[in-house]
């Protein structure tokens, strides 16, 4: 069964930086792409990044280009992702989640909240 | 950047009763359409992709359907767990993935 448990989550003051880890378990985690998904609270669904098998190829959503980097480490099973210059705006629960082969996100972790608040 | 609409907002339905929810995209996507459950407190769940493929282990009421700009989940005769919000998601055309804003289907 796959698994995705995301860690890291915490208060934040604005301007600040922080690290989501997200684990999987229950795949083989290399072989699969992963995205990064946030949702505000009470607010729909966002994707924020994308990370190919490898490292090789990612992409990030307009809103955190720039401030945000996709990783993985395939030996650990881990994703992650390094906020930095964090907003007001990005306050989220932040899902990963494993990728289909075109884009879809087929299985999603439970989720780990930031909120970036003075 | 795609932009995906959802339509109703929310859907009153009863228990047993049909849903139809729509979805439109801003440009053609192909049949690069997903659809997404979520139900309070939890994470999305993938139901449908490519506009009509189900995903492994969703139940034969959820179905979709359409293509280019114009997409519709249907559930057959609703059961008290598919009261949810449903996304739709595109991925024709990306970076960006873009989801629609969601429609709330929930008890009349």
């Amino acid at each position: 069964e796959v698994h995705l448990v995301e860690s890291g989550g915490v208060v934040v003051q604005p301007g600040g930086s922080l690290r989501l880890s997200c684990v999987a378990s229950g795949f083989t985690f290399d072989d699969y792409a992963m995205h990064w998904v946030r949702q505000a609270p009470g607010k729909g669904l966002e994707w924020v990044s994308f990370i190919n098998w490898d490292g090789g190829s990612t992409y990030y959503a307009d809103s955190v280009k720039g401030r945000f980097t996709i990783s993985r480490d395939n030996s650990k099973n881990s994703l992650y992702l390094q906020m930095n210059s964090l907003r007001t705006e990005d306050t989220a629960l932040y899902y990963c989640a494993k990728a289909g082969r075109t884009g879809t996100a087929v299985h999603w972790g439970q989720g780990t909240l930031v909120t970036v608040s003075s | 950047e795609i932009v995906m609409t959802q339509s109703p907002a929310t859907l009153s339905v009863s228990p047993g009763e049909r849903a139809t929810l729509s979805c439109w995209a801003s440009q053609s996507v192909s049949s690069n359409l997903a659809w997404y459950q979520q139900k309070p407190g939890q994470a999305p769940r993938l139901l449908i992709y490519g506009a009509s493929t189900r995903a492994t282990g969703i139940p034969a009421r959820f179905s979709g359907s359409g293509s280019g700009t114009e997409f519709t989940l249907t559930i057959s005769s609703l059961q008290s767990e598919d009261f949810a919000v449903y996304y739709c998601q595109q991925y024709n055309n990306w970076p960006p993935i873009t989801f629609g804003p969601g429609t709330k289907v929930d008890i009349k």
